[in-house]
């Protein structure tokens, strides 16, 4: 089984640009979640997705991200315009059960650096 | 919301010996804990996890304690092996589907 796989692996960008980060869940898992980690701080949690649906966005800093989950496959992770406190790894995990906490299974992660 | 510490940030120990880390929660009603590995260039791995119905549980060399009266739970490797070697995270559950994560232990196995 494939596990969670995220594009690209990094990234860097100046200020001002637009940035689409992409994430391919483990196939059949209706749940995924992106997170973020800055600064060797603790990984954040940005959003939920069930399926095509947003459950969650509480986490997201701000109107500048656009996350978008079409068909209920892959996922999208959109920074325009970037900032330099956006820089950090984001992550992308992906869980099989809705409706009750389960495993996350995490991607490598995407680098991202705004200049 | 839910607040998790975790510590040491960096632990450092001799090949064969034993490692610990610490992580407390804030939120009475997370439920699930789970403990994840992260070696260089790769993502967080699950390695192990526990629920609140359970005190305590082992697999081979890592075990995970939780006290849900003082909200706390650890991460226990014996052993310790250089492969070993990585950032260890704590999490808690918030709710049905979120984790709140521990800032990241980076742990050193000395040969």
């Amino acid at each position: 089984e494939a596990g969670v796989t995220q594009f690209p692996s990094h990234s860097v960008i100046e200020k001002g640009q637009t940035v689409t980060l992409r994430c391919d869940p483990i196939s059949g898992h209706d749940n995924l979640y992106w997170y973020r980690r800055v600064m060797g701080k603790e990984i954040k949690f940005l959003l939920h997705f069930v399926k095509e649906s947003k459950q969650d966005e509480s986490g997201m800093p701000n109107n500048r991200f656009l996350a978008e989950r079409t068909g209920g496959t892959y996922s999208t992770l959109k920074v325009q315009p970037a900032e330099l406190e956006d820089s950090g790894v984001y992550f992308c995990a992906s869980s099989r059960l809705a409706g009750g906490i389960d495993t996350q299974y995490f991607g490598p992660g995407t680098r991202l650096t705004v200049l | 919301g839910e607040n998790v510490e975790q510590h040491p940030s960096t632990l450092s120990v001799q090949e064969g010996d034993s490692a610990v880390i610490k992580c407390t929660y804030s939120d009475s009603a997370s439920n699930y804990f789970p403990w994840y590995k992260q070696e260089l260039g790769k993502g967080p791995q699950l390695i192990i996890d526990i629920r609140s119905n359970v005190g305590e549980k082992k697999d081979q060399r890592i075990a995970v304690t939780l006290n849900k009266t003082a909200k706390h739970f650890s991460l226990h490797i014996t052993e310790t092996q250089p492969e070993d070697s990585a950032v260890y995270f704590c999490a808690a559950s918030i709710g049905d589907y979120k984790l709140s994560f521990g800032a990241g232990t980076t742990v050193t196995v000395r040969a």
